[in-house]
């Protein structure tokens, strides 16, 4: 049971350039969701998912995209990297999807862009 | 969901009980209190949850007022590994399971 694993740890794009950051999940959760960290915040939602095939935006969804074709994995894709996705992302995903269910994070993955 | 309020910074002697206060007064009715903590830079590590009643498990407790504008975190002996920033956060009952962090209380635990 390795809970969330987020892929890669760190990454460095240049400007203009495209990555997908993988999350995956083997605990059979509906929920998953991303988030970014900028330093000395909190953390802020990206987009969130509430099961395969749903997907919605959250509080900053701006320069993002997300699917989820199936229940495990949860990727985020960046389509033209900007300095301002400069961050730490970490994926979070929980059993049910709402009332008093835990959520449990990824260790985060990295991302600067220059 | 309801807005938190924490204080930005605590200390603590190791050994003795930390008390993390968070102001929830607009919570509602179906509101869960929920608290998570972040130890350096690592992913969020959830910690405890409660509705009304006060809560207990493994890692802290959790006192809610009776009127449920505020609560405490109850860490009873407080250790270095429990020094990391600590995040409040008002959840409703209902629709998506979506986590909104403030900047939490940086909790810096002394030996």
């Amino acid at each position: 049971n390795a809970g969330v694993t987020q892929t890669p740890k760190f990454q460095v794009l240049k400007t203009g350039q495209s990555m997908t950051l993988q999350c995956a999940q083997d605990m059979n959760h509906e929920y998953m969701s991303w988030y970014r960290q900028d330093p000395g915040m909190g953390l802020r939602l990206i987009h969130y998912s509430v099961g395969a095939g749903i997907t919605d935006q959250g509080e900053v969804p701006n320069g993002y995209n997300v699917s989820r074709s199936t229940t495990e994995d949860f990727p985020l894709r960046l389509l033209s990297a900007a300095p301002s996705q400069t961050s730490v992302y970490f994926c979070a995903s929980s059993y049910r999807v709402s009332r008093g269910t835990e959520a449990f994070f990824g260790q985060g993955t990295r991302l600067t862009v220059v | 969901d309801a807005k938190t309020t924490q204080p930005p910074s605590m200390d603590c002697a190791e050994g003795r009980a930390a008390n993390l206060p968070c102001n929830h007064s607009t919570i509602s009715g179906n509101e869960y209190v929920y608290w998570y903590r972040q130890i350096h830079s690592q992913g969020p590590q959830y910690i405890i949850h409660g509705l009304k009643n006060n809560e207990t498990n493994e890692m802290a407790s959790l006192i809610i007022t009776e009127d449920r504008k505020s609560s405490t975190l109850i860490l009873p002996h407080a250790t270095l590994r429990d020094t990391a920033v600590y995040y409040c956060i008002a959840l409703s009952g209902s629709g998506a399971n979506n986590l909104f962090f403030g900047t939490g209380t940086r909790l810096t635990v002394i030996p």
